[in-house]
């Protein structure tokens, strides 16, 4: 079957480092992504690992390990506007991806 | 990226009835898919719209709750058939520009059945 499993709450500091860990098991691989989606807003994409290693993009770096079938996304200096729900996708072949639940973030001051 | 619309934006209906959800965009695409994401879940795939064809629907879904069309390049509808309560979610359509590439989506449509 396919799965992807992802902590469902996190809360950070203002300013401070938040990993956001996904794990996933899929009958196929071409990539993983990495979705941001503020409340009531449609998903808009932040990342995509198709190979393994670090990606860093800004304030935020995605990591992926497919052996491991892991992946983290790592946000610094984080900042209020940040709070939403953050979401791993793996694109299993042809045009399908598949969602996990998300992480909702939370940013403290 | 692409533009895409969605109407409408929101609505309210009653049980039983149907309601058919547009997606433009302001680019040809071949391949569109439909989401619903209901409260407080993730996004879960309906249907992959193909120009020309017939769309393919996933496990659990099928075309005579949720028909499709696709008349071109540029637009799709979703109908949400005979609506229960369970139905009650926000429907999304978004676009690939190939294998493996991002999803764009649009603002999505936040229906609730009465």
């Amino acid at each position: 079957g396919q799965n992807i499993d992802q902590p469902t709450e996190m809360t950070a500091t203002e300013g401070a480092i938040v990993q956001i860990n996904c794990t996933y098991q899929t009958s196929g691989f071409n990539g993983l992504f990495w979705y941001q989606q503020h409340a009531g807003e449609a998903p808009t994409f932040l990342s995509y690992n198709v190979l393994d290693g670090l990606e860093e993009k800004g304030r935020f770096s995605s990591f992926l390990s497919r052996s491991k079938g892991y992946s983290y996304l790592l946000l610094k200096e984080l900042q209020m506007k940040d709070s939403a729900s953050y979401l791993c996708a793996v694109s299993t072949g042809g045009f399908k991806t598949i969602f996990g639940a998300g992480t909702r973030l939370f940013v403290k001051a | 990226s692409a533009v895409i619309s969605q109407k409408p934006s929101r609505d309210i209906c009653q049980r039983g009835t149907s309601l058919t959800i547009q997606c433009q965009v302001d680019s040809q695409v071949t391949m569109m898919f439909w989401y619903r994401q209901q409260p407080g879940q993730s996004l879960t795939l309906i249907a992959t719209a193909n120009q020309g064809s017939e769309a393919t629907y996933e496990s659990g879904f099928v075309i005579d709750k949720f028909p499709i069309s696709r008349p071109n390049l540029t637009f799709s509808t979703l109908t949400v058939s005979n609506m229960s309560p369970e139905d009650s979610s926000i429907y999304l359509c978004s676009l690939s520009p190939g294998t493996g590439n991002e999803q764009f989506f649009g603002p999505g449509t936040r229906l609730t059945v009465l």
